[in-house]
């Protein structure tokens, strides 16, 4: 069973379409998280949800919008999309807020913008 | 803002080898975190080592911790081919006891075989 899933896995699309991607978790974990990962490698926090509340939201531009309808599901919506939101959006989830605790994270959606 | 920064970028040794990368930050942390990404997977949690700790093994991996220097060094004994992915430290920080971990740009392992 797949612990932290995402859908699409690849996604290639034009400069100023919308797109979603979505995530979901099946361990029953209360902290959902968005990184983006950038072409040197670079990972770096988005947001993190809890319990479906907004916790950590990171200078994202307002294009990228969170949406938690439960706590296993965590999905984003970027709106106006630019050819430097080209990157692998990962999802992760952990069983709680705190510190110290490990995080799992999903396959990744590579997102391509043309 | 407070960042791993792992050091070499890339490492490349003979299977069997030990494989040491280096990790630093810039500011006090409660934890500190190594996580394994394969080629186009996602990343996997390998060992957590927390401030009052020095040293951490799991297996094949240990982990030490030096906070007056502020680095972290993760050993990989015995290497083996299955080995061979990127690695990266994760430091907490941030939103008052929320976890928020910041990494860094990971270390390119291969093992030759």
């Amino acid at each position: 069973d797949t612990a932290v899933s995402q859908t699409p896995k690849y996604l290639v699309t034009q400069m100023g379409n919308d797109k979603s991607i979505k995530c979901e978790q099946n361990l029953g974990h209360d902290t959902m998280y968005w990184y983006k990962q950038d072409s040197k490698k670079f990972l770096k926090i988005m947001f993190s949800y809890n319990n479906k509340e907004l916790i950590i939201n990171e200078t994202v531009p307002n294009r990228f919008s969170p949406k938690s309808p439960d706590k296993a599901h965590l999905n984003l919506h970027i709106n106006s999309l630019e050819l430097g939101d080209s990157a692998v959006y990962f999802c992760a989830s952990s069983p709680q807020l705190t510190r110290g605790v490990t995080q799992y994270f999903g396959p990744g959606t590579r997102l391509t913008v043309l | 803002s407070q960042q791993g920064e792992e050091d070499p970028q890339a490492l490349s040794i003979q299977e069997g080898e030990n494989a040491t990368m280096n990790c630093s930050y810039k500011t006090s942390i409660n934890n500190l975190q190594w996580y394994r990404q394969n080629s186009g997977r996602g990343l996997v949690h390998l060992i957590l080592i927390r401030s009052n700790e020095r040293e951490k093994h799991s297996g094949r991996l240990r982990v030490t911790l030096d906070t007056s220097k502020k680095s972290s060094s993760l050993l990989i004994t015995a290497s083996r081919a299955a080995d061979t992915a990127s690695y990266f430290c994760a430091t907490d920080g941030g939103v008052q006891g929320a976890q928020k971990l910041v990494f860094g740009q990971g270390t390119r392992l291969t093992i030759n075989p």
